[in-house]
């Protein structure tokens, strides 16, 4: 599992209210993503980290702000949580070597977020 | 920019059949392709990978060849089992620009009934 551990791995809250879920890593891996998993979607990029307090928006990032302050953190925060934004919550971590040439992702086990 | 195409679900096989799900990608320059698998409840896991033109990635079974003069990489097994039951991924890591992320196919979910 590469080290990633998301938290928490459910949440219900409420419309309106603000929400922060977190994934933390033990590998000391330079880029971090947020992706969310919705029905017929796929997985849809949401927010990039590349170093610490370097992050950058994704295909779908309305809504959701990231902050990394640390290279074994990568937050993600709904600000005023909605009933679209109910899915499931995928942070990655990304691997390289041979100089880039080989790449590889790897998943946390996913929250489950429900914006009542 | 980069997208995947992969056949929409669900499938549902027997339990020996043979298994292919097609998956067709979009990218400029080399990109690299890859198989996840979701099994039910869990994170996603990396099945297989191709780095390169011609290349096959293989893993439990399953098999997929980086074809690009047809932009494909699609998925196969010869014989499926019950445990096979997922939702399968076709991912693309691309080259230059746009290479900062992975992007994915919609999933395709595969039962396999005894």
């Amino acid at each position: 599992d590469a080290g990633i551990t998301q938290s928490p791995r459910h949440k219900v809250t409420e419309t309106g209210t603000p929400v922060t879920l977190r994934c933390h890593q033990t590998e000391n891996h330079r880029y971090m993503y947020w992706y969310r998993q919705d029905p017929g979607h796929g997985l849809r990029l949401i927010h990039y980290s590349y170093g610490v307090k370097d992050t950058d928006k994704g295909e779908v990032s309305d809504g959701y702000s990231v902050s990394r302050s640390k290279t074994e953190d990568f937050l993600l925060t709904l600000e005023s949580a909605t009933s679209s934004q109910t899915s499931v919550y995928f942070c990655a971590i990304r691997t390289e070597w041979d100089r880039g040439l080989n790449t590889e992702a790897f998943f946390g086990q996913g929250t489950r977020l429900t914006v009542v | 920019g980069n997208s995947v195409t992969q056949m929409e679900g669900p499938v549902t096989l027997s339990e020996e059949a043979f298994l292919t799900i097609n998956c067709t990608y979009t990218a400029t320059g080399y990109p690299s392709l890859f198989w996840y698998v979701q099994y039910p409840g869990e994170g996603l896991q990396l099945l297989l990978k191709a780095t390169k033109a011609d290349d096959k990635g293989s893993n439990k079974g399953f098999e997929a060849t980086y074809r690009k003069e047809t932009t494909s990489f699609h998925l196969e097994k010869g014989s499926v089992q019950v445990s096979d039951s997922a939702v399968y991924f076709c991912a693309l890591w691309g080259s230059g620009a746009g290479s900062y992320q992975l992007t994915f196919g919609k999933g395709t979910k595969l039962s396999v009934i005894p």
